[in-house]
């Protein structure tokens, strides 16, 4: 199975700060997703990404598949007190069928 | 829908007890997965179903450990007996698809301690 690794492991910032955080593997990703887990509930899907150099953005989260597709990042504008979260990146696994998923970045933004 | 619905949602047991958790998936989707999160290992997938069959449970930790899905909307999770390496957050997932850009729903976990 693949090693995805995720850093940093934990960003605290404050309200209004610019963020990125990365993903990162040794080998090819076939496709890569981003989910969004809050505390006390189970991670929901932001994002897929595909293609070689594709970028994604969704309000003020942007997505970044490396050329190579070996890295992925999701950079955040002006956080907010919403955004506290676990960051989880994840590919299939080589079955194709279940999600492989990094360790994650633990964000707090605080007001 | 109501979403991928888990129950119960916080579990306080004693080694050696019998565990059972149990999820209901979205109606139509065809794929149920099991996952165990813990902060050293992160999400790591238990089990997975395809129109209530097992394909992989290479992940199950041990013979203490199984899982059944007697029909579409139900499945359960047993753990026996129970120990205290066991505890962990344990999510539910459906699918309607797999691979590529599909989306695994899930339910809000089961928060299982064992003392």
């Amino acid at each position: 199975t693949q090693l995805l690794e995720q850093s940093p492991q934990f960003l605290s910032i404050q309200e209004g700060e610019n963020l990125t955080v990365y993903c990162n593997s040794s080998s090819v990703f076939s496709s890569l997703q981003w989910y969004r887990q809050e505390p006390g509930e189970g991670p929901v899907l932001l994002v897929t990404v595909v293609t070689g150099g594709e970028v994604k953005k969704l309000k003020r989260l942007t997505f970044q598949f490396g050329d190579a597709r070996k890295d992925s990042s999701l950079h955040i504008t002006a956080a907010q007190p919403g955004d506290t979260g676990l960051y989880l990146c994840a590919d299939f696994s080589n079955s194709g069928y279940a999600l492989n998923f990094g360790k994650g970045t633990s964000l707090l933004v605080t007001p | 829908d109501a979403g991928v619905i888990q129950s119960p949602r916080h579990e306080v047991t004693e080694m050696g007890q019998e565990v059972t958790l149990r999820c209901k998936p979205i109606s139509g989707h065809d794929y149920l997965f099991w996952y165990r999160q813990t902060m050293m290992r992160g999400l790591e997938l238990l089990i997975y179903f395809n129109n209530n069959v097992p394909i992989d449970d290479s992940g199950m930790p041990e013979d203490r450990f199984s899982a059944k899905m007697p029909n579409a909307s139900f499945s359960t999770l047993k753990i026996q007996p129970s120990e205290p390496r066991d505890s962990a957050v344990y999510f539910c997932a459906s699918s309607l698809e797999v691979g590529g850009g599909n989306e695994q729903f899930f339910g809000p976990g089961t928060r299982l301690t064992v003392l």
